[in-house]
Protein backbone atom coordinates (compact mmCIF):
# COMPACT_ATOMS: atom_id res chain seq x y z
CA UNK A 1 0.00 0.00 0.00
CA UNK A 2 1.21 3.70 -0.92
CA UNK A 3 1.86 5.54 1.89
CA UNK A 4 2.19 9.71 1.23
CA UNK A 5 3.92 11.80 4.98
CA UNK A 6 4.73 15.53 5.39
CA UNK A 7 6.36 15.91 8.46
CA UNK A 8 5.59 19.20 9.04
CA UNK A 9 2.45 19.98 10.58
CA UNK A 10 2.35 23.68 10.34
CA UNK A 11 5.17 26.45 8.44
CA UNK A 12 4.79 29.91 8.29
CA UNK A 13 6.86 32.42 5.83
CA UNK A 14 7.22 36.00 5.92
CA UNK A 15 5.45 37.86 2.53
CA UNK A 16 7.66 37.79 -1.13
CA UNK A 17 10.09 35.48 0.67
CA UNK A 18 10.57 31.62 -0.10
CA UNK A 19 9.25 28.49 1.46
CA UNK A 20 9.71 24.93 1.04
CA UNK A 21 7.32 22.04 2.00
CA UNK A 22 8.22 18.41 2.41
CA UNK A 23 6.79 15.23 1.14
CA UNK A 24 8.08 11.43 1.49
CA UNK A 25 6.06 8.63 -0.39
CA UNK A 26 6.47 5.35 0.18
CA UNK A 27 5.61 2.39 -3.34
CA UNK A 28 6.48 -0.45 -4.79
CA UNK A 29 5.34 0.96 -8.49
CA UNK A 30 7.13 2.38 -10.73
CA UNK A 31 4.87 4.77 -12.80
CA UNK A 32 2.75 7.39 -10.73
CA UNK A 33 2.00 10.64 -10.68
CA UNK A 34 2.39 13.10 -7.40
CA UNK A 35 0.38 15.96 -6.88
CA UNK A 36 0.50 19.02 -4.56
CA UNK A 37 -3.32 20.33 -3.54
CA UNK A 38 -3.65 23.34 -2.27
CA UNK A 39 -7.00 24.01 0.53
CA UNK A 40 -7.89 27.33 1.79
CA UNK A 41 -10.69 27.88 4.20
CA UNK A 42 -13.40 27.91 1.33
CA UNK A 43 -12.45 23.93 1.67
CA UNK A 44 -12.02 24.05 -2.12
CA UNK A 45 -9.03 21.61 -2.83
CA UNK A 46 -7.06 23.41 -5.70
CA UNK A 47 -4.49 21.40 -7.91
CA UNK A 48 -1.13 23.26 -7.46
CA UNK A 49 1.11 21.58 -9.93
CA UNK A 50 1.69 17.75 -10.61
CA UNK A 51 4.91 15.72 -11.47
CA UNK A 52 5.14 12.07 -13.42
CA UNK A 53 7.04 10.00 -12.07
CA UNK A 54 8.46 9.08 -15.29
CA UNK A 55 9.61 12.87 -15.57
CA UNK A 56 12.85 13.55 -14.50
CA UNK A 57 12.52 17.27 -15.26
CA UNK A 58 11.14 18.92 -12.26
CA UNK A 59 7.61 20.77 -12.81
CA UNK A 60 7.20 23.94 -12.36
CA UNK A 61 4.26 26.09 -12.83
CA UNK A 62 4.64 30.03 -11.91
CA UNK A 63 5.69 30.57 -8.42
CA UNK A 64 5.47 26.95 -7.09
CA UNK A 65 7.81 24.01 -8.28
CA UNK A 66 8.73 20.87 -7.16
CA UNK A 67 12.48 18.80 -6.18
CA UNK A 68 11.56 15.29 -7.11
CA UNK A 69 14.25 12.96 -6.02
CA UNK A 70 12.59 9.24 -7.16
CA UNK A 71 15.20 6.99 -5.32
CA UNK A 72 14.98 9.08 -2.13
CA UNK A 73 10.88 9.26 -2.71
CA UNK A 74 11.12 12.69 -2.12
CA UNK A 75 8.66 15.16 -3.50
CA UNK A 76 9.33 18.48 -2.18
CA UNK A 77 7.08 22.23 -3.15
CA UNK A 78 9.28 25.25 -3.30
CA UNK A 79 7.26 28.79 -3.24
CA UNK A 80 8.70 31.26 -4.28
CA UNK A 81 7.75 34.96 -3.62
CA UNK A 82 4.81 34.09 -1.15
CA UNK A 83 2.17 35.80 -1.32
CA UNK A 84 -0.60 36.30 1.81
CA UNK A 85 -3.27 34.22 -1.14
CA UNK A 86 -0.82 31.02 -0.56
CA UNK A 87 -2.20 30.43 3.06
CA UNK A 88 -4.03 27.43 3.14
CA UNK A 89 -3.49 23.67 4.09
CA UNK A 90 -0.90 21.95 1.26
CA UNK A 91 -1.54 18.58 0.49
CA UNK A 92 0.82 16.15 -1.14
CA UNK A 93 -0.66 13.26 -2.83
CA UNK A 94 0.11 10.14 -4.36
CA UNK A 95 -1.78 8.10 -7.55
CA UNK A 96 -0.76 5.07 -9.49
CA UNK A 97 -0.79 5.46 -13.03
CA UNK A 98 -1.57 1.93 -13.62
CA UNK A 99 -3.71 -1.02 -12.59
CA UNK A 100 -7.08 -0.79 -11.06
CA UNK A 101 -6.03 1.39 -8.09
CA UNK A 102 -7.68 5.32 -9.40
CA UNK A 103 -7.41 6.43 -5.66
CA UNK A 104 -5.68 9.36 -4.70
CA UNK A 105 -3.48 9.26 -1.37
CA UNK A 106 -2.90 11.70 0.72
CA UNK A 107 -0.47 13.45 3.44
CA UNK A 108 -1.90 15.02 6.44
CA UNK A 109 -1.66 18.16 4.85
CA UNK A 110 0.85 21.42 6.06
CA UNK A 111 -0.58 24.53 7.18
CA UNK A 112 1.11 27.57 5.73
CA UNK A 113 0.64 30.91 7.18
CA UNK A 114 2.40 33.65 5.29
CA UNK A 115 1.94 36.75 7.17
CA UNK A 116 2.36 40.41 6.25
CA UNK B 1 -18.21 26.31 -17.37
CA UNK B 2 -19.21 24.68 -13.77
CA UNK B 3 -17.40 23.08 -11.07
CA UNK B 4 -17.94 20.30 -9.35
CA UNK B 5 -21.20 21.51 -7.17
CA UNK B 6 -22.05 19.39 -3.46
CA UNK B 7 -24.97 20.03 -1.29
CA UNK B 8 -25.47 20.54 1.24
CA UNK B 9 -23.09 22.68 2.11
CA UNK B 10 -23.38 22.05 5.88
CA UNK B 11 -25.81 18.99 7.14
CA UNK B 12 -25.95 18.85 10.98
CA UNK B 13 -27.75 15.21 11.83
CA UNK B 14 -28.55 13.58 15.38
CA UNK B 15 -26.76 10.35 15.92
CA UNK B 16 -29.15 7.62 13.96
CA UNK B 17 -30.36 9.88 11.79
CA UNK B 18 -29.71 8.50 7.73
CA UNK B 19 -28.18 11.55 5.42
CA UNK B 20 -27.93 11.95 1.59
CA UNK B 21 -24.82 13.94 0.19
CA UNK B 22 -24.90 14.81 -3.48
CA UNK B 23 -22.66 15.32 -5.98
CA UNK B 24 -22.82 16.83 -9.32
CA UNK B 25 -19.94 16.73 -11.35
CA UNK B 26 -18.62 18.06 -14.23
CA UNK B 27 -20.53 17.79 -17.05
CA UNK B 28 -19.09 14.95 -19.56
CA UNK B 29 -16.80 13.72 -16.44
CA UNK B 30 -16.98 9.83 -16.76
CA UNK B 31 -15.20 9.17 -12.81
CA UNK B 32 -16.47 10.18 -9.84
CA UNK B 33 -14.44 9.77 -6.64
CA UNK B 34 -15.70 10.49 -3.17
CA UNK B 35 -13.07 10.85 0.02
CA UNK B 36 -13.85 11.86 3.27
CA UNK B 37 -11.51 14.22 5.41
CA UNK B 38 -12.21 14.18 9.05
CA UNK B 39 -10.11 17.81 11.28
CA UNK B 40 -6.81 18.12 11.01
CA UNK B 41 -6.54 14.76 8.33
CA UNK B 42 -5.87 14.23 4.55
CA UNK B 43 -8.08 13.07 2.78
CA UNK B 44 -9.35 9.50 2.90
CA UNK B 45 -10.27 7.40 -0.13
CA UNK B 46 -13.91 6.20 -0.13
CA UNK B 47 -15.27 4.91 -3.19
CA UNK B 48 -15.09 5.62 -7.34
CA UNK B 49 -17.54 5.23 -9.91
CA UNK B 50 -16.37 4.70 -13.60
CA UNK B 51 -19.98 5.92 -15.52
CA UNK B 52 -22.50 4.36 -12.65
CA UNK B 53 -19.98 1.49 -11.91
CA UNK B 54 -18.20 1.20 -8.96
CA UNK B 55 -15.68 -1.51 -9.26
CA UNK B 56 -13.98 -1.11 -5.73
CA UNK B 57 -15.68 -0.48 -2.49
CA UNK B 58 -13.33 -1.64 -0.39
CA UNK B 59 -13.18 2.57 0.82
CA UNK B 60 -16.12 2.66 2.31
CA UNK B 61 -15.41 2.31 6.20
CA UNK B 62 -18.61 -0.01 7.11
CA UNK B 63 -21.87 -1.27 5.72
CA UNK B 64 -23.46 1.78 7.22
CA UNK B 65 -22.47 3.72 4.03
CA UNK B 66 -23.45 3.48 0.52
CA UNK B 67 -23.07 5.07 -2.79
CA UNK B 68 -25.51 5.28 -5.95
CA UNK B 69 -24.33 7.13 -9.23
CA UNK B 70 -27.16 7.93 -11.96
CA UNK B 71 -25.17 7.40 -15.66
CA UNK B 72 -22.28 9.75 -15.50
CA UNK B 73 -24.03 12.02 -14.33
CA UNK B 74 -25.31 13.03 -10.04
CA UNK B 75 -23.82 10.97 -7.38
CA UNK B 76 -25.11 10.08 -3.89
CA UNK B 77 -23.20 8.97 -1.01
CA UNK B 78 -25.53 7.59 1.91
CA UNK B 79 -25.05 7.29 5.69
CA UNK B 80 -27.17 5.59 7.72
CA UNK B 81 -27.65 5.17 11.68
CA UNK B 82 -24.99 7.99 11.76
CA UNK B 83 -22.70 8.07 14.24
CA UNK B 84 -20.14 10.88 15.95
CA UNK B 85 -17.26 9.33 14.41
CA UNK B 86 -18.74 10.15 11.06
CA UNK B 87 -18.64 13.21 11.33
CA UNK B 88 -16.35 15.35 8.54
CA UNK B 89 -16.06 16.86 5.76
CA UNK B 90 -16.90 14.62 2.47
CA UNK B 91 -15.87 15.34 -0.46
CA UNK B 92 -16.35 14.96 -4.16
CA UNK B 93 -14.03 14.65 -7.13
CA UNK B 94 -14.53 14.17 -10.69
CA UNK B 95 -11.94 13.70 -13.85
CA UNK B 96 -12.75 12.73 -17.88
CA UNK B 97 -11.58 9.51 -17.37
CA UNK B 98 -10.68 6.94 -14.62
CA UNK B 99 -6.77 6.84 -14.16
CA UNK B 100 -3.98 8.64 -12.47
CA UNK B 101 -3.10 10.94 -15.40
CA UNK B 102 -6.10 12.72 -15.38
CA UNK B 103 -6.80 15.56 -12.82
CA UNK B 104 -9.25 15.20 -10.37
CA UNK B 105 -11.50 18.65 -9.86
CA UNK B 106 -12.96 18.74 -6.74
CA UNK B 107 -16.29 20.16 -4.94
CA UNK B 108 -16.56 22.40 -2.08
CA UNK B 109 -17.60 19.63 -0.08
CA UNK B 110 -20.06 19.39 2.79
CA UNK B 111 -20.05 19.06 6.21
CA UNK B 112 -20.95 16.51 8.36
CA UNK B 113 -22.03 17.06 12.22
CA UNK B 114 -23.13 14.16 14.23
CA UNK B 115 -24.68 15.30 17.79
Amino acid sequence: AQTVTQSQPEMSVQEAETVTLSCTYDTSENNYYLFWYKQPPSRQMILVIRQEAYKQQNATENRFSVNFQKAAKSFSLKISDSQLGDTAMYFCAFISSGGSNYKLTFGKGTLLTVNP
Amino acid sequence: GAGVSQSPSNKVTEKGKDVELRCDPISGHTALYWYRQRLGQGLEFLIYFQGNSAPDKSGLPSDRFSAERTGESVSTLTIQRTQQEDSAVYLCASSPWLGGGWEQYFGPGTRLTVT
